[in-house]
Formats: C-alpha cells, sequence, structure tokens
C-alpha cells in the first residue's frame, strides 16, 4: 500500500544552518504531496504542499519539490532560526480522503 | 483565524470505560476527519465523515469506534470500551473539501488508558 518514509530525528542544529529532511513515498497514481509542522502544544498545521511531479511547494522560507523519478519530497530551508523547533511530518493524498503520514521528524534549532 | 478545537486536551481512563472526544471543526468545514499517534509511531487515519456519514475508515476503525455530529459544531469519537491499546494522541481536522485540499488540525487530545 501507499506509504510516507521520513528520516529519524532528532536533527540538531545551529541557528542559520541549512536543513534537509528527507523523505520519500511509495504510491501509485500521482498522489499530492505535504509537509505539516506541529509546534509543541499546537495541532498540525500545513507548510507547503506539491500536487503534481516537479511542482515546488515553499512557505516561510521552506521548499519542497516534487521528484517523481526518486520518488521524494525531500523539506530544505537555506537559514533555520530557534523559532523553527518544532516536529516536521511529510504526508501524502493518494486523492482518498486520508492523508498517509511519516513518523515525523523532530527538528532542534540552537542559538 | 479559525481553528479546529479539540476537548479535553488530556483524559485518562480505566481499561473498560467508554470515552468520548470532543472536536470543534472550523464552521464552514463539510469534512471531518480523526486521526491517531500512539507514542512514537505514525500519524495514522481513523476516519472520515461527509454528510452525516462515514465515508471511509481504516481497520484500525472497528466496532468500538463509531463518530457522530450530534449538532451543527461539534464532532466527536467515541470509543465504547477502551483498551490499553488505545492511549494515544488523537487528532481531529476538517477541510472545506476532500482529496487534496488542505486539512486543518486541532491540538490533539491525548488519552491515557490505565
Amino acid at each position: 500500500g501507499n506509504s510516507v518514509t521520513q528520516m529519524e530525528g532528532p536533527v540538531t542544529l545551529s541557528e542559520e544552518a541549512f536543513l534537509t529532511i528527507n523523505c520519500t513515498y511509495t504510491a501509485t497514481g500521482y498522489p499530492s504531496l505535504f509537509w505539516y509542522v506541529q509546534y509543541p502544544g499546537e495541532g498540525l498545521q500545513l507548510l507547503l504542499k506539491a500536487t503534481k511531479a516537479d511542482d515546488k511547494g515553499s512557505n516561510k522560507g521552506f521548499e519542497a519539490t516534487y521528484r517523481k523519478e526518486t520518488t521524494s519530497f525531500h523539506l530544505e530551508k537555506g537559514s533555520v532560526q530557534v523559532s523553527d523547533s518544532a516536529v516536521y511530518f511529510c504526508a501524502l493524498s493518494d486523492n482518498t480522503d486520508k492523508l498517509i503520514f511519516g513518523t515525523g521528524t523532530r527538528l532542534q534549532v540552537f542559538p | 483565524e479559525p481553528e479546529v478545537t479539540q476537548t479535553p486536551s488530556h483524559q485518562v481512563t480505566q481499561m473498560g470505560q467508554e470515552v468520548i472526544l470532543r472536536c470543534v471543526p472550523i464552521s464552514n468545514h463539510l469534512y471531518f476527519y480523526w486521526y491517531r499517534q500512539i507514542l512514537g509511531q505514525k500519524v495514522e487515519f481513523l476516519v472520515s465523515f461527509y454528510n452525516n456519514e462515514i465515508s471511509e475508515k481504516s481497520e484500525i476503525f472497528d466496532d468500538q469506534f463509531s463518530v457522530e455530529r450530534p449538532d451543527g459544531s461539534n464532532f466527536t469519537l467515541k470509543i465504547r470500551s477502551t483498551k490499553l491499546e488505545d492511549s494515544a494522541m488523537y487528532f481531529c481536522a476538517s477541510s472545506a473539501q476532500r482529496g487534496n485540499w488542505e486539512q486543518y488540525f486541532g491540538p490533539g487530545t491525548r488519552l491515557t488508558v490505565t
């Protein structure tokens, strides 16, 4: 069945460092791909999405490109801030009602 | 900005007891969802609900679970007889449309079954 695999955390970075969180997926057809973020004590918030191959989603300095050839949707940010500390979830939608999530990757950014 | 709310934030219950988790979706949304996350594991889809009926459910969502929209605002998840393995964070979500549209999530209810 469809699934999402993302890198284990925690990812620990200094402020202004470059961030990559890897995400790969397995799906039939043409899923849509998402990154959600969960800040402490809050719900999951959509960070960015891409609905077809080669689309780039971007928001708040974060980017991810839908790569069908490598079945990947890696999250990147050029310069992280302490306020980016959160758990990041990669997810796919296979055009049904449900989102299929990865396990989440905790990012810790230190000043 | 409109948001999904959930109550309670933390529920502790004894095995075999019934629990009801409550959610207030965003007011103009038509599609409602429940997900859960067992500690250290993936966020898993449980059920989706539209037009007062279940539109899709996972294999986790067995006869012990039920959902209801008792009035125009609340959306509830009932677990009839809780088991230890039901301990998890339960997230409610809503969306304006289905499929690839954004689902807006609540902060979650942490259920602890002892």
